[in-house]
């Protein structure tokens, strides 16, 4: 059973567009929710993350868009760039700093 | 300097054989987690130490079995390797709980079993 669904699988936006990621849980234990970027060949890299206590929080281009009753959230990446250009992964835990449950990622193409 | 570091960063090797990955972090964290990417990309965790102890033990061959010599440190030693043991394994650090808890992941190490 997986507790974290991610889509869309792969996703291909224009230079300066927004990229769109969405994610949905089924574990109202899961008390934060981080999204990581991964380059080939790279580990994870924390990008930006969030409590269930806002619904929303910015980071440069990136933001997260949480919704606690519909169990969903989302990265938003504005002005995209071929820089983005990454695998991207939502997760969830029941505790910050416990073991994380991803999702399965998506694959971010940014054409020039 | 690199947060946390795994080494081998490849390793090729033959069915049957036993092999070790090491990790270490300074990031003066208290938690290590072994995480197994596959083919797919799909990030899965393995086990999770807090201070040396083991807190989460998922559904792994007993095959794989991590060792924690202390809290900045964690290794995993597999026997017998199989086919199947092929992917890429990370290493991560966390403070558990609390603030400044955000995950660091190393940079894998890619298996190959032949």
């Amino acid at each position: 059973q997986q507790q974290v669904k991610q889509s869309p699988q792969s996703l291909i936006v224009q230079k300066g567009g927004i990229s769109i990621i969405n994610c949905a849980y089924e574990n109202t234990a899961f008390d934060y929710f981080p999204w990581y970027q991964q380059f080939p060949g790279k580990g994870p890299a924390l990008l930006i993350a969030i409590r269930p206590d806002v619904s929303e929080k910015k980071e440069g281009r990136f933001t997260i868009s949480f919704n606690k009753s519909a169990k969903q959230f989302s990265l938003h990446i504005m002005d995209s760039q071929p820089g983005d250009s990454a695998t991207y992964f939502c997760a969830a835990s029941p505790q910050a700093g416990t073991a994380l449950i991803f999702g399965k990622g998506t694959t971010l193409s940014v054409s020039s | 300097d690199t947060a946390v570091s795994q080494t081998p960063k490849y390793l090729v090797t033959q069915m049957g054989n036993d092999k070790s990955i090491k990790c270490e972090q300074n990031l003066g964290h208290d938690t290590m987690y072994w995480y197994k990417q596959d083919s797919k990309k799909f990030l899965k965790i393995m086990f999770s130490y807090n201070n040396k102890e083991l807190i989460i033990n998922e559904t792994v061959p007993n095959r794989f079995s991590p060792k924690s010599p202390d809290k900045a440190h964690l290794n995993l030693h597999i026997n017998s390797l199989e086919l199947g043991d092929s992917a890429v394994y990370f290493c991560a650090s966390s403070l558990r709980g609390g603030i400044g808890h955000e995950q660091y992941f190393g940079p894998g190490t890619r298996l190959t079993v032949t």
